[in-house]
């Protein structure tokens, strides 16, 4: 089946700095990525779709200018939260879409900002 | 509003013993169902896909069921083990595959 990675699996950063998740599909290419945070004992949510060669489309609520969404190419995807605050402690999810139009889902990546 | 509600929230089992999540679902229009488990500290991980005509289908020791008349899923499990203790997720799907709506989870706990 296809596969998606992401990239670091967890990370510890301080208040302030920027930190660069990486979501890839290993075996299919994904013109449409998604990416997901999700707090303790609740389910997904989605913050952003990220679109190969364009912007990326984000949900109502999400800052745009502090979560970075880069789609440079068809199996790569990346979201930089800039500036991290501890409020920004969560899981964060990318799921890549095959031509199959199924949605994929990486490992997540566990943020914490001290 | 579209909306996937799931329960129980949380259930606790012996292993070795059968349990049913259920879902119910007001999301509109429909165009699959899917059943995922997450382990802590993992990605969701699809068991099975749903399509308005399927009643049943099985993936091993999973089975899920679906009334789209009545708008309700099921997730069965049999034989449980403690490996399938993780939170288990219906979403619905939408027209195309970036309509997802998540429901909130059941968490399954198989002990000893």
């Amino acid at each position: 089946g296809a596969v998606v990675s992401q990239h670091p699996s967890w990370v510890i950063c301080k208040s302030g700095t920027s930190v660069k998740i990486e979501c890839r599909s290993l075996d299919f290419q994904a013109t449409t990525m998604f990416w997901y945070r999700q707090f303790p004992k609740q389910s997904l949510m989605l913050m952003a779709t990220s679109n190969e060669g364009s912007k990326a489309t984000y949900e109502q609520g999400v800052e745009k200018d502090k979560f970075l969404i880069n789609h440079a190419s068809l199996t790569l995807s990346t979201l930089t939260v800039t500036s991290a605050h501890p409020e920004d402690s969560s899981f964060y999810i990318c799921s890549a879409v095959d031509r199959g139009l199924e949605q994929f889902f990486g490992p997540g990546t566990r943020l914490t900002v001290l | 509003k579209n909306q996937v509600e799931q329960s129980p929230q949380s259930l606790i089992i012996l292993e070795g013993k059968n349990c049913t999540l259920q879902c119910n679902y007001t999301v509109s229009p429909f165009s699959n169902l899917r059943w995922y488990k997450q382990d802590t500290g993992r990605g969701p991980v699809s068991l099975t896909i749903m399509t308005f005509s399927e009643n049943t289908k099985s993936n091993g020791r999973y089975t899920a069921t679906l009334d789209a008349d009545t708008k309700q899923s099921s997730l069965h499990i049999t034989a449980s083990q403690l490996s399938d203790s993780a939170s288990y997720i219906c979403v619905v799907i939408t027209g195309t595959a970036s309509k997802l709506t998540f429901g909130t989870g059941t968490r399954l706990q198989v002990t000893l």
